[in-house]
């Protein structure tokens, strides 16, 4: 099965509102609702911050916000701020034991 | 507080072997699925291999079905990934993380870098 698809870079500057697309198919994305996306900083390991579409694990902001329609995940961070910029992954469950990871979107804070 | 702690990378030649383990601590290891998650320098992340608690049901991904084995080791608090037949495609930061709920991985270690090359 093919990694789902996450734009390559999305940017925005302080205070404001950016989002992050995750496109599967009826397979993965669409068929569970067990999406979840991850905060990567350089050389550290990832961190959960949305799990099952719309879960915060505890400590997470508030400002993390997670979404899905169709075949398609959206992560939300608002109120951007200087520490989000990072590379985030979207994952989803995709039947039996199979889990995809989408390729990596790089958040710029400007 | 949960730790995972990743250790036995290396550099290793094509067609050699090489055993990670990871390290368990701060939660009911023989509770949980363990999985194993790499990333090749400058690339996404790929899902290896997981485990259920007992250690009785494993899954690969297709890329190392047949070369790589999970297992665990539950008086240990102990995951390990023995690899054999090492391609230089390997050559990943592999993470042990554990599993939240439907492959959601709520821990990571910080990862053992695994290097393939003559």
């Amino acid at each position: 099965q093919s990694a789902l698809t996450q734009p390559r870079s999305v940017s925005g500057s302080p205070g404001q509102s950016v989002t992050i697309s995750c496109t599967g198919t009826s397979s993965d994305v669409g068929g569970y609702d067990h999406v979840c996306w991850y905060q990567q900083h350089p050389g550290k390991a990832p961190k959960l911050m949305i799990y099952d579409v719309t879960e915060r694990p505890s400590g997470v902001p508030e400002r993390f916000s997670g979404s899905k329609s169709g075949n398609t995940a959206s992560l939300t961070i608002s109120g951007l701020q200087a520490e989000d910029e990072a590379d985030y992954y979207c994952c989803s469950h995709a039947g039996s034991y199979i889990l995809l990871f989408g390729g990596g979107t790089k958040l710029t804070v400007l | 507080e949960v730790q995972l702690v990743e250790s036995g990378g290396g550099l290793v030649q094509p067609g050699g072997s090489l055993r990670l383990s990871c390290a368990a601590s701060g939660f009911t290891f023989s509770s949980n699925w363990m999985l194993w998650v790499r990333q090749a320098p400058g690339k996404g992340l790929v899902w290896v291999s997981r485990i259920n608690p007992d250690g009785s049901v494993t899954n690969y991904a297709d890329s190392v079905k047949g070369r790589f084995t999970i297992s665990r080791d539950n008086a240990k608090n102990t995951l390990y990934l023995q690899m054999n037949s090492l391609r230089a495609e390997d050559t990943a930061v592999y993470y042990c993380a554990k599993d939240l709920t439907w492959n959601q991985l709520d821990y990571w270690g910080l990862g053992t870098l695994v290097t393939v090359s003559s």
